[in-house]
């Protein structure tokens, strides 16, 4: 089985600040994912990616496969980003489908 | 954007009792699955499902869960005599794999209390 840790497991930070949230896996995957989960419980997709660089706004996501390493990125912060950023990759390596999470990382933007 | 659906959106069941959690799927997904989250906890799989059969299933799946898909549109979580330690918010996500991309969507999910 896969083994995911999140580093840091909370974190805070002013409005505006560029944010940087890591997740190493322990076992060679395809694609990782990268999931945001609101106070409310729901989790959105963020970015499903599986070599370089992803950007959406003012998210990045890079994923280095050889180092099982991937970071996510928050540029220009906002409190509307506080929420717990969960990275998820393969539960039991490439070719299997369902997933594995960390512990997640709880983001809280203070203005 | 199709989404995936989940009811109810909040239970509350006794011990003992048995529940039924339902999912609608993304229509034209061939994977579909349940995962659930304890208070606190990190995200978990439970099971999956393709073909009309589990595909796999997790240490944490056993013979009080049960999962069919009854009528090719809901995919059901079946917990027979519940526990309080059952008690999580409980996901249900589909997907359409390939050999490069197997993007889960995520339902809003169900949060089950049970007392």
């Amino acid at each position: 089985k896969n083994e995911v840790e999140q580093s840091p497991q909370n974190l805070t930070a002013q409005e505006g600040e560029f944010i940087t949230i890591n997740c190493s896996y322990s076992v060679g995957i395809s694609a990782l994912h990268w999931l945001q989960q609101h106070p409310g419980g729901g989790i959105v997709s963020l970015f499903m990616l599986s070599s370089g660089k992803k950007k959406h706004g003012r998210l990045i996501a890079t994923i280095n496969i050889q180092e099982k390493h991937s970071s996510l990125h928050i540029t220009a912060s906002h409190p509307r980003d506080s929420a717990v950023y969960i990275c998820a990759v393969p539960y039991s390596g490439a070719g299997s489908y369902q997933l594995t999470f960390g512990k997640g990382t709880k983001l809280s933007v203070i203005p | 954007e199709p989404e995936v659906t989940q009811t109810p959106s909040h239970q509350v069941t006794q011990m003992g009792q048995e529940v039924i959690l339902r999912c609608v799927p993304i229509s034209n997904h061939l994977y579909f699955y349940w995962y659930r989250q304890i208070l606190g906890q990190k995200v978990e799989f439970l099971v999956s499902f393709y073909n009309n059969e589990i595909s796999e299933k997790s240490e944490i799946f056993d013979d009080q869960f049960s999962v069919e898909r009854p009528d090719g549109s809901n995919f059901t979580l079946k917990i027979r005599s519940t526990k309080l330690e059952d008690s999580a918010m409980y996901f249900c996500a589909s997907s359409v794999p390939d050999r490069r991309t197997y993007e889960q969507y995520f339902g809003p999910g169900t949060r089950l209390t049970v007392t």
